[in-house]
């Protein structure tokens, strides 16, 4: 099945800086990677996805970018404020075989912003 | 707001007990998939239903088990609880188009407590 591997666990960040998290996916048939954004306590909600057949995605201050060949895709997020601070988690949604339809996530970032 | 809901919010069970939790999908969606996110850790795959069957189970026990309604409403029960069922237990509805399952949007969740 599908295993995706999310790094760095934690990051803390200036205020106005850029904050990176990198994610590595096994299926090579997953053709969906959405990012999810949760607070404490609260649901995980959708800020970002791609699919398999485009590179980069960009919605304001987020972007993902994905490399199908080496299996990785990223968030980039700029210039962040304090309210950026969450957990971020990474997914990748499997194309076949037992991973089809099903969300695999990854560990999870504790992203801090510093004001 | 995703219009996923949850019922209920909050649970606290004893070992051995049986626990039904309750999810609304959105208007329109026609897929639900339950996720259990234990303390610190990523939202874990159980099962996904579509069309009112399972179509999918992640590395989970028979004592969990599901249904989905003709209105798309879903049901996850867990039998003879554990200690280790304590978590946040998260439902996503999506709509699932030939064949293709994505952007699944979570409800509030349910915190089920085993004692």
């Amino acid at each position: 099945g599908e295993n995706v591997e999310q790094h760095p666990s934690t990051l803390s960040v200036q205020e106005g800086d850029s904050a990176v998290i990198k994610c590595t996916y096994s299926d090579s048939a997953s053709n969906y990677f959405p990012w999810y954004k949760q607070e404490l306590g609260k649901r995980p909600q959708l800020i970002i996805d791609i699919r398999s057949n485009v590179g980069e995605k960009k919605d304001q201050r987020i972007a993902v970018t994905l490399n199908k060949t080496a299996k990785h895709f990223s968030l980039h997020i700029t210039e962040t404020q304090p309210e950026d601070s969450a957990v971020y988690f990474c997914a990748a949604i499997g194309g076949g075989g037992t991973s089809y339809g099903k969300l695999t996530f990854g560990q999870g970032t504790i992203l801090t912003v510093h004001p | 707001e995703t219009g996923v809901t949850q019922s209920p919010t909050h649970l606290i069970k004893t070992r051995g007990q049986q626990v039904t939790l309750r999810c609304s999908s959105q208007s329109g969606h026609n897929t639900v998939s339950w996720y259990q996110q234990a303390l610190g850790q990523g939202p874990q795959f159980i099962f996904q239903y579509y069309r009112e069957e399972e179509n999918g189970r992640g590395n989970f026990p028979p004592r969990f088990s599901g249904l989905q309604f003709p209105n798309y409403s879903s049901e996850l029960n867990v039998n003879a609880l554990e200690l280790d069922d304590s978590a946040l237990y998260l439902c996503a509805s999506s709509l699932a188009l030939a064949g293709a399952r994505n952007e699944q949007f979570f409800g509030p969740g349910t915190r089920l407590t085993v004692l």
